[in-house]
């Protein structure tokens, strides 16, 4: 059973680019929560996807943005890219009904420069 | 908002001995959901222990059990006879029990405490 799988692992980009992360939420979830993780932080919620629809979002800029596919995949999408994005991104899948448990996946490492 | 507050940036303890972490949250609510998640150093957030705040009773899993204080909003990790497999960053996580836009999957961490097992 394939738990929750990010691509890429790492990424580098330049200031001003965009950039899409990938997430395949674990086998039998329908949710996705996107997270950012700055160095030597906790986690930001970014924002959830379910039903193909944002459902819930943090303090982000209209610059990040999502997508959920029908088989509950997810996309994150950065534009113009600053600086300050550089960081650890996370997704976490459930099932909607299950309200406790969120299963992390290994997340994406974005270098800006 | 609510805000989570973890206290101790680093923390060290001996193998086989016993270790709390600290944490503390605000919020004017009254029915929320309490996580401690370990990170190793691969990166991937694991559910080490959650308490529901309807809950007196402190949760417990294996070797590790919590503190809760409601009144006190305090929710403390004790993790005993720790073992090197225990190393890694601990953060406090808060939600919401009540439902935004038709949900509340919105986790509020800390900024966690590294934890060193010493052997």
């Amino acid at each position: 059973d394939a738990g929750v799988t990010q691509s890429p692992t790492h990424l580098i980009k330049t200031r001003g680019q965009q950039v899409t992360l990938r997430c395949s939420p674990k086998s039998g979830h329908d949710t996705v929560s996107w997270y950012q993780q700055a160095l030597g932080q906790g986690p930001q919620f970014i924002f959830q996807y379910y039903e193909e629809e944002e459902r819930q979002r943090g303090n982000f800029p209209d610059r990040f943005s999502g997508h959920q596919f029908p088989n509950y995949s997810s996309e994150l999408n950065v534009n113009a890219l600053l600086l300050g994005d550089s960081a650890l991104y996370l997704c976490a899948s459930s099932f909607f009904g299950a309200s406790y448990e969120q299963y992390f996946g290994p997340g994406t490492r974005l270098t800006v420069t | 908002a609510q805000t989570v507050t973890q206290s101790q940036p680093e923390m060290s303890v001996q193998e086989a001995e016993t270790v709390t972490l600290s944490c503390t949250y605000d919020t004017s609510e009254s029915d929320y959901y309490l996580f401690w998640y370990k990170q190793p150093p691969s990166r991937q957030m694991i559910l080490v222990i959650r308490q529901e705040a309807y809950k007196q009773q402190n949760a417990t899993e294996n070797r590790f059990s919590v503190n809760f204080q409601k009144a006190a909003k305090s929710f403390s990790l004790k993790i005993s006879d720790s073992q090197l497999g225990d190393a890694a960053m601990y953060f406090c996580a808060y939600r919401s029990a009540r439902m935004s836009g038709g949900s509340n999957y919105k986790l509020t961490f800390g900024k966690g405490t590294l934890l060193t097992v010493n052997p």
